[in-house]
C-alpha cells in the first residue's frame, strides 16, 4: 500500500536557523511527491512538487527539497527560517488519482 | 486566474441535517478532488471526478455521502443526516488535463461544524 510518513510531528527552530523537515515514502514506483504548507484556519499552498529528472527541486519561499531513492525520503529543507514560516507543512505522494499525505509536521519559530 | 473556489467557508448544522459543500475548480481544470481533514491529523483523499463521471470514490463513507461534478456548474460534496463525527475541513482540489501535469491546487476548506 502507498503511504507518506512524516516522523516529526512538531519542530521548533530560531529565527534564521536552518530547517530539515523529514517524509519518507512508501510506493511501488517513483511516485510524485509534493510538499504543502498550511497557516491555521487556511488551505493549502503548494511549495514544491517532484515527478521526475533533477532530485534537488527548488520552491516558492526559499525551500528547496531533496529526492532520495535510496533512502524512500524527500526531505524539505530551507536554510534560514523567518517567523512567517510557522505553520503546518505536508509532504503528499501520489498522482492523477489520490493525494496521499502524511501527518503533517507543525513548524514553530522561536524569536 | 482566479484559484479553486469553496463555499461556504464556514458551516454549522445540526445532528440530522444536510450539508452541501461547493467546489469551483480553477479555470481550465476538468479534475475535482475532495478531501476531508479532521482535527490535528491529516487530509485524507475521498473522491475524484471530472465532468460528470465519478472516477474513484474508494475514500468515501458508504453511507450518507455523495458528490457529484456536473456539466455546468461547481462540483458538489452532499452530506446527509450529519453527524457529529462529521465535523471536519473539507478541502477541494483541481488539476488540468494535461500530460504530465498532477499537480493538486487546493481551495480554502469548507470548515463543518455539527452541533
Amino acid at each position: 500500500a502507498q503511504s507518506v510518513t512524516q516522523p516529526d510531528i512538531h519542530i521548533t527552530v530560531s529565527e534564521g536557523a536552518s530547517l530539515e523537515l523529514r517524509c519518507n515514502y512508501s510506493y511501488g514506483a517513483t511516485p510524485y511527491l509534493f510538499w504543502y504548507v498550511q497557516s491555521p484556519g487556511q488551505g493549502l499552498q503548494l511549495l514544491l512538487k517532484y515527478f521526475s529528472g533533477d532530485t534537488l527541486v527548488q520552491g516558492i519561499k526559499g525551500f528547496e527539497a531533496e529526492f532520495k531513492r535510496s533512502q524512500s525520503s524527500f526531505n524539505l529543507r530551507k536554510p534560514s527560517v523567518h517567523w512567517s514560516d510557522a505553520a503546518e507543512y505536508f509532504c503528499a505522494g501520489g498522482g492523477r488519482r489520490a493525494l496521499t499525505f502524511g501527518s503533517g509536521t507543525r513548524l514553530q519559530v522561536q524569536p | 486566474n482566479a484559484g479553486v473556489m469553496q463555499n461556504p467557508r464556514h458551516l454549522v448544522r445540526r445532528r440530522g441535517q444536510e450539508a452541501r459543500l461547493r467546489c469551483s475548480p480553477m479555470k481550465g481544470h476538468s479534475h475535482v478532488y475532495w478531501y476531508r481533514q479532521l482535527p490535528e491529523e491529516g487530509l485524507k483523499f475521498m473522491v475524484y471526478l471530472q465532468k460528470e463521471n465519478i472516477i474513484d470514490e474508494s475514500g468515501m463513507p458508504k453511507e450518507r455521502f455523495s458528490a457529484e461534478f456536473p456539466k455546468e456548474g461547481p462540483s458538489i460534496l452532499r452530506i446527509q443526516q450529519v453527524v457529529r463525527g462529521d465535523s471536519a475541513a473539507y478541502f477541494c482540489a483541481s488539476s488540468p488535463l494535461l500530460a504530465g501535469e498532477d499537480t493538486q491546487y487546493f481551495g480554502p476548506g469548507t470548515r463543518l461544524t455539527v452541533l
